[in-house]
Parts: structure tokens; sequence; C-alpha cells
């Protein structure tokens, strides 16, 4: 059953932790994406990744971190420089990045809801 | 940065009424993408545009792309309680590809 899987569902996380959010994903996507969705605001992109072992920022990367050590895996760290974590946090993969059309739709795990105590 | 603004914000609709959204680019699109999410979820990806002009349907859902490619249209025809949902555009310009830029969606309340 190929898909993108999304863990933990809800994370609750205490002022000055750091947090990690998982993302897995076995469709042989080569890009990985993170975004961030706060209500009225739409998704807002905070990493993306090409291709293993490379990775660029986003609109919104201050605060976060991530990693691309393997194709399936691209977890995403919220560190505590980031003043406002809580959100809605999605992430996404494609086939190619590099190629305009159907082969640069992006699928979307179910979300992690990230809050803040 | 390619900007897309999507209108209405929110509507509501009785069931079996047909319904159209917009989503507006300010640069031209090269590929524009509609996805729906139900609240709390992940997004669905339902269909992707490129050529001027194209229209695509699904089921009762029917998106267009203009000629000028700078608008699309997401139709739904007759609809049902399982259309209720955020319907977002996605879009990816010439210099950007694999970095989409999202509408701020518009929610759509389906009532009996």
């Amino acid at each position: 059953d190929g898909g993108i899987t999304q863990s933990p569902k809800y994370l609750f996380r205490k002022e000055g932790q750091n947090v990690t959010l998982s993302c897995e994903q076995n469709l042989n996507h080569d890009a990985m994406y993170w975004y961030r969705q706060d209500p009225g605001q739409g998704l807002r992109l905070i990493y993306y990744s090409q291709i293993v072992n490379d990775f660029q920022k986003g609109d919104i990367a201050e605060g976060y971190s991530v990693s691309r050590e393997k194709k399936e895996s691209f977890p995403l760290t919220v560190t505590s420089a980031q003043k406002n974590p809580t959100a809605f946090y999605l992430c996404a993969s494609s086939p190619d990045p590099g190629l305009a059309g159907i082969s640069n739709t992006q699928y979307f795990g179910p979300g992690t809801r990230l809050t803040v105590l | 940065s390619q900007e897309l603004e999507q209108s209405p914000q929110s509507l509501i609709v009785q069931e079996g009424k047909n319904l159209t959204i917009n989503c507006t680019s300010s640069k031209t699109l090269y590929g524009l993408y509609w996805y729906k999410q139900k609240y709390g979820e992940g997004l669905i990806f339902l269909m992707m545009l490129q050529k001027g002009g194209e229209e695509k349907s699904h089921e009762k859902i029917t998106a267009k792309l203009d000629e000028k490619k700078q608008q699309s249209s997401l139709h739904i025809t007759a609809s049902q309680p399982s259309h209720a949902g955020i319907y977002l555009c996605g879009a990816d310009g010439a210099d950007s590809w694999g970095k989409f830029q999202f509408g701020a969606g518009t929610q759509v309340v389906v009532t009996p």
C-alpha cells in the first residue's frame, strides 16, 4: 500500500524543547517537501529536498532543520528558535521536480498537528 | 514569487446546486494543481492543468485554465455532502519548478 506517512498525528511540545516530525514515503519519489499550514494562510514551504543528501530552504525555514539521508525519509526538527511553532505540518513528495507537468504533482501525507504548551 | 488569489474565501451551497471557485495568478502559470482537504487531514490531489484553454473533468468536478494561463476555475455540478471541505490551488512557475505556491483555500459547506 504505497503512500506517505507522517508521525505522530498529534504532538505536544514544551517551551524550549526541540521536536522531530517524521515523514516517510514508499512511492520512490525523488523530491520531498515540508509545509506549515496556519488558519486562513494556506500552505507555506519550510524546506524541500530534490535528491538525497541535498535540501534547500523554503520561504519560512528559520527555526527549522531537516535531513535527507535516505530517499524514503525527510524528518523535520522544530527547534526552540521557532517562536510560534503551533501549527499543522504537512509533508509531501513528488516524482521529479525538474520536470513540469504531471510528474511534478505533489502528494501529501496526513499531517502532524503540533501544539506548544 | 508567484501570488495565488483564491475566491471566494468560503461559500455555503445547498445540496444539488452548482458552485465555482476561482484561482488567479500574478504570473503565467506553468502548472496549476487543484487539491481538496478535509479539516485536520492531508491534501488530496484532484487535477492538474498545464495548457492554455485546457479543461479536465472527474466525476462532477471540472477544472479549467484560461488561454492566458493566469486564471483557473473549479466547478462542481450538483454538489453533494461529500464535496464539503477546503479546496486549494497550487502552482509552480517557470523559475521554481518543484516549489509550489498555494492559494489560501476556499472552504465549501454543503447544506441539506
